[in-house]
C-alpha cells in the first residue's frame, strides 16, 4: 500500500525556469511533509517541511503548497539552476508517529543550462 | 556541528552471513531511524529508536533488528542475509519531540550480499 505517492519518475527543465514536483497521499492521520533532495551515493538532504495546518510555505527558491481536500502536495522551485539536478523525495508522518517517515518513490530532476 | 557518522560506508557480504551497521547520530537527538532505500522500492521504514526503546516498527522480516545506546548511538543488525538485502541503508537522527519536523540522514551504508 503506497501512502505517499509521486507520479512522475522524472521532470526536465530549462535552467531559470520554475520547476514543479508533484506528490500525492492517502493517509489523513499525516500532520507533516517534508521534502528531501538525493544525489546519488549520498543520504536525502532535507528541503523544506511544512505542517498540515498551513497550505504553503516558503524558503528562498523554493515553495511547497499543500491542499489537504486534495491530499495533495507539490514543491515549486524558481529558478531552477543546474544544481538542482537530483531526485526529490516527499515524505509524510503522523504526529504520533514523529521518527516514521513515509517517502514517495522519487523524482528525478534534471536542470538543463 | 558534526552529522549522522554511518559506518562502514560500504559493504560486501555473502549470503548467509550477518552484519552490523552502526550510526552516530548528531549530539543532542535522541531518535534514530533506519531505511533501506533500494531501486525498485525506494526508500522502506525499518525502524526507529528513542531512548533505547524501539518507538516504531516498519514491515521488515525478524532477520533485521536494531538496538540504541545510552548515548543514542544505534546499530542495525541483518542475519542470514539473502541477495535482496542488497542496498543502501541511511540512517535518520532527530530531536524526537512530539512535533519534531525534520529528520537528518547520514550518506548511508551500502551493503552488497553476493
Amino acid at each position: 500500500d503506497q501512502q505517499v505517492k509521486q507520479n512522475s519518475p522524472s521532470l526536465s527543465v530549462q535552467e531559470g525556469r520554475i520547476s514543479i514536483l508533484n506528490c500525492d497521499y492517502t493517509n489523513s492521520m499525516f500532520d507533516y511533509f517534508l521534502w528531501y533532495k538525493k544525489y546519488p551515493a549520498e543520504g536525502p538532504t532535507f528541503l523544506i517541511s511544512i505542517s498540515s495546518i498551513k497550505d504553503k510555505n516558503e524558503d528562498g527558491r523554493f515553495t511547497v503548497f499543500l491542499n489537504k481536500s486534495a491530499k495533495h502536495l507539490s514543491l515549486h522551485i524558481v529558478p531552477s539552476q543546474p544544481g538542482d539536478s537530483a531526485v526529490y523525495f516527499c515524505a509524510a508522518f503522523g504526529s504520533s508517529n514523529t521518527g516514521k517517515l513515509i517517502f514517495g518513490q522519487g523524482t528525478t530532476l534534471q536542470v538543463k543550462p | 556541528k558534526a552529522g549522522v557518522t554511518q559506518t562502514p560506508r560500504y559493504l560486501i557480504k555473502t549470503r548467509g552471513q550477518q552484519v552490523t551497521l552502526s550510526c552516530s547520530p548528531i549530539s543532542g537527538h535522541r531518535s534514530v531511524s533506519w531505511y533501506q532505500q533500494t531501486p525498485g522500492q525506494g526508500l522502506q521504514f525499518l525502524f526507529e529508536y528513542f531512548s533505547e526503546t524501539q518507538r516504531n516498527k516498519g514491515n521488515f522480516p525478524g532477520r533485521f533488528s536494531g538496538r540504541q545506546f545510552s548515548n543514542s548511538r544505534s546499530e542495525m543488525n541483518v542475519s542470514t542475509l539473502e541477495l535482496g538485502d542488497s542496498a543502501l541503508y541511511l540512517c535518520a537522527s532527530s530531536l524526537g519531540g512530539h512535533l519534531n519536523t525534520e529528520a537528518f540522514f547520514g550518506q548511508g551504508t551500502r551493503l552488497t550480499v553476493v
